[in-house]
């Protein structure tokens, strides 16, 4: 069965500073990859998607994630963080296609000191 | 472009009621889900369906119904509702692997449940 670990149930950043999240995963085959943020009170984003292809992706507000497969991991990445990426930050994993039930990680919540 | 809509935003209920949390879209999805969201569990999944008259459990069925009409609407239905079942609830929709379209799910701003 598919699963997700993020190890770093919280993290603090000063504002400026870089960051990375960390994501690992378990599945058989390649997987879909996934990083959604949540800010409070309100619903999921999507960041940034892995399907295929180049292993570095480009997302949304300055995020980037790297696919590695001997790692089992899709680790998220911003250079310099803004006060307005607090937020809860969570990885996912499907199988084949977007539909093929969805596993979501239990989350990482980043406080933002300015 | 409303997306996902899901009511209502904010629910309490006490114990042994019933309700039905209601969930549409407008995208033409096939696929779309139902996940609830715990403090320091992440978003579980309840039931999923991949097409109007299919549906299929997820991680956490126990205590839910679902039913799949029509592609815009798919209900979740709570039959007795348990402190327990208190969470934030979320619908989610994407394409099938039958659309052929790879895209992520788009999720609804969610719904409040407090089971009392």
């Amino acid at each position: 069965a598919q699963s997700v670990t993020q190890p770093d149930i919280h993290i603090t950043v000063s504002e400026g500073a870089s960051l990375e999240l960390r994501c690992n995963y378990s599945y058989g085959a390649t997987p879909y990859l996934f990083w959604y943020v949540q800010s409070p009170g309100q619903g999921l984003q999507l960041l940034l998607k892995y399907f295929s292809g180049d292993t570095l992706v480009q997302g949304i507000k300055g995020f980037e994630a790297e696919f590695k497969r001997s790692q089992s991991s899709f680790n998220l990445r911003k250079p310099s963080v803004h006060w307005s990426d607090a937020a809860e930050y969570f990885c996912a994993v499907g199988r084949g296609t977007s539909y093929d039930k969805v596993i979501f990680g239990p989350g990482t919540s980043l406080s933002v000191i300015p | 472009n409303a997306g996902v809509t899901q009511t209502p935003k904010f629910q309490v209920l006490k114990t042994g009621q019933s309700m039905t949390l209601q969930c549409a879209q407008d995208m033409n999805h096939e696929y779309m889900s139902w996940y609830r969201q715990d403090p320091g569990m992440g978003l579980r999944l309840i039931h999923y369906s991949v097409g109007a008259g299919i549906t299929d459990q997820g991680e956490v069925p126990n205590g839910y119904n679902v039913s799949r009409s029509t592609t815009e609407d798919f209900p979740l239905r709570l039959l007795s509702a348990a402190p327990s079942q208190t969470s934030v609830y979320f619908c989610a929709s994407s394409y099938s692997r039958r659309q052929g379209k790879n895209t992520e799910a788009f999720f609804g701003q969610g719904t409040r449940l407090t089971v009392v």
